[in-house]
This record gives C-alpha cells, structure tokens and sequence, in this order.
C-alpha cells in the first residue's frame, strides 16, 4: 500500500532564501508525482508532474526531482518570495488504468516566506 | 480555456441532511475524480468517473454517491450528513487514454455540517 509522507510539515523561511521540500513515498512502483500548491481556502494548483521515466522537471524558479530506488522527491525553490508562502503537497500515481489512477497524498508542508 | 469549476463553494448543512455538489471539468475532459479534504486526514480519495460509469472508488460509505453526465459534468452527493462530513471537496479533471495523466482541480466546496 502506498504511504506518502512530506518533511517538514511547516516551514518558514526570509524571503530570498532557497529551500528544498521532501516527499517520500513507500512504493516505488509509481507512475508519476505531482506537487500542488494551495493557498489558505483555496483549490490546487499543478505545479510540476515527473513522470517515472523522468528523473526531474523545472518550471521557472521550481525544481522537482524524482529518485524512485529511494522513495523520494524534493521541491526546490529558488530565491523564495512571499508570494510563494502557501502549503505545498505532493501525489503518486501508480498507474494511468483502474484503481491506479487515483492520487495518494502527503499531508503537505506548510510554507511561510517572511519578507 | 475555462478551467474546473464548482458549485456552490460554500455550504452550511445540519446533521441528516443531504447535499449535492457539483463540478464542470475543463472541456475535453472526460474524467472526474472527486477528493475530500480535512485537517486531520489530508486528502482522500472518493471515486472517479468517465464516460458516465464509475471507475474507481476509494473507502468512503455508500452515503457518498456520485454520477457523471453526458457532457462530462459530474455531481457528487452526500445523504444523512453527519458531523465529520464537514470539509473541502475537490473535484479534478483529467483527460483519459493518455500518457501523462496531469489532474486539474477545482477550487472546492467548503461544506460545512451543524
């Protein structure tokens, strides 16, 4: 069964710091890994997907990158703003058929970039 | 291009009551899977509908149903509302036969129960 844990649950951080958020998940035969971002009262926004053949992926000043022998994926951000200060959370995916379909998510961790 | 959209975003329900949410998904779309969200169990996952057929279903009580139509918009329904039901229920698209599959979210409903 798949568990999907984030490190550290909160974080806080002086704006223009860079910082990486942890992902681990117990099994690695995902198909892919997606972080979201939500802002308080808010839906999800997609961020970066890695697909299991893909070993990171970038959007501006994110970084994702996915190491699925040790069960891990991080999210690098770059010269942070508080702008970027929301909970962050990733999902797995174990396939793209039936049951695996669905999402399996940590519980997130909590971002505040202090200006 | 229209994003997920949900309706209503707010709901105040008592105990025993039923509710029903509803969600649009970004044309073309043709899957929609449904997740609630709580402080203390993140979140999980309800079922997932494309072509008008239930194809997956997490571990949720049969109190929650749920139906998708011809154009692809979908209602989730909770009947005999208790207490714990209270949360935001996200509802996201996703196109269905291909290889990336990338899930959009809705903004959610905030349902509240009394």
């Amino acid at each position: 069964k798949q568990e999907v844990t984030q490190i550290p649950a909160a974080l806080s951080v002086p704006e223009g710091e860079n910082l990486v958020l942890n992902c681990s998940f117990t099994d690695s035969a995902i198909y892919n890994l997606q972080w979201f971002r939500q802002d308080p009262g808010k839906g999800l926004t997609s961020l970066l997907l890695i697909q299991s053949s893909q070993r990171e992926q970038t959007s501006g000043r994110l970084n994702a990158s996915l190491d699925k022998s040790s069960g891990r994926s991080t999210l690098y951000i770059a010269a942070s703003q508080p702008g970027d200060s929301a909970t962050y959370l990733c999902a797995a995916q174990r396939g793209n058929a039936g049951n695996n379909r669905k999402l399996i998510w940590g519980l997130g961790t909590s971002l505040a970039v202090n200006p | 291009k229209a994003g997920v959209t949900q309706t209503p975003r707010y709901l105040i329900k008592t105990r025993g009551q039923q509710v029903t949410l509803s969600c649009s998904p970004i044309s073309g779309h043709r899957s929609v899977s449904w997740y609630q969200q709580t402080p203390g169990q993140g979140l999980q996952f309800l079922f997932e509908y494309f072509s008008e057929t239930q194809r997956n279903k997490g571990n949720f009580p049969g109190r929650f149903s749920g139906r998708q139509f011809s154009n692809s918009r979908s209602e989730m329904n909770v009947s005999t509302l208790e207490l714990g039901d209270s949360a935001l229920y996200l509802c996201a698209s996703s196109l269905v036969g291909v290889e990336v599959n990338e899930q959009f979210f809705g903004p959610g409903t905030r349902l509240t129960v009394l």
